[in-house]
């Protein structure tokens, strides 16, 4: 299986604040990356699929970058609404694996 | 509105079989793919397997022993079923939809239910 690792696990940050999220995959996955929100209680919400490529209806703050093995995600001014746990998911190769979460709190 | 919502027991018993069902509004069974994802408490996403409207089914190998995914196009659902259950699997249960990106062929989770928490308990 693909491992998929992200740093940091969890972080703290204030509104207005640009917050940046890596991922590292155990093997290149060429652009196969997903990143996804997921909040208390809620469905999770995919963001950014094909490693950069913005989800519909998602705001342009997000941005996901990176190919073969390191992705970023990249939050420019941090929301209220943001605060949240934040997923990578490769689909490189089955099985689908996703790494362990980077949970954004408030400061 | 395209929405899926998971239903089934919250509580079964060590040994027992988990059955979830999966019901998909606003969108067609016969489109894309439909999966399984769980969570346990305070640990990372798991992904289970997935089902093809014709029936045919992709498992994780690290459960495929013990779990069968399967679809009702009359129903518009699809259900899972893991056997020889422990405290293990106690988790949060979510389906989604896997799709594939027109950007290439990358395939991504673009639409989950709210999940369910099952707990495996005597």
């Amino acid at each position: 299986d693909i491992q998929m690792t992200q740093s940091p696990s969890s972080l703290s940050a204030s509104v207005g604040d640009r917050v940046t999220i890596t991922c590292r995959a155990s093997q290149s996955i060429s652009n196969y990356l997903n990143w996804y929100q997921h909040r208390p209680g809620k469905a999770p919400k995919l963001l950014i699929y094909v490693a950069s490529s913005l989800q519909s209806g998602v705001p342009s703050r997000f941005r996901g970058s990176g190919s073969g093995t390191d992705f970023t995600l990249t939050i420019s001014s941090l929301q209220p609404e943001d605060f949240a746990t934040y997923y990578c998911q490769q689909s490189y190769s089955s099985p689908r694996t996703f790494g362990q979460g980077t949970k954004v709190e408030i400061k | 509105q395209e929405q899926l919502q998971e239903s089934g027991p919250g509580l079964v018993k060590p040994s027992e079989t988990l059955s979830l069902t999966c019901t998909i509004s606003g969108d067609s069974i016969t489109s894309y793919y439909w999966t399984w994802i769980r969570q346990p408490p305070g640990k990372g996403l798991e992904w289970i397997g997935l089902i093809y409207f014709s029936g045919n089914a992709i498992y994780n190998p690290s459960l495929k022993s013990r779990v069968t995914i399967s679809a009702d196009t009359s129903k518009n659902q699809f259900s899972l079923k893991l056997n020889s259950l422990t405290a293990a699997d106690t988790a949060v249960y979510y389906c989604a939809r896997e799709r594939i990106a027109a950007e290439g062929p990358v395939w991504y989770f673009d639409l989950w239910g709210r999940g369910t928490l099952v707990t495996v308990s005597s």
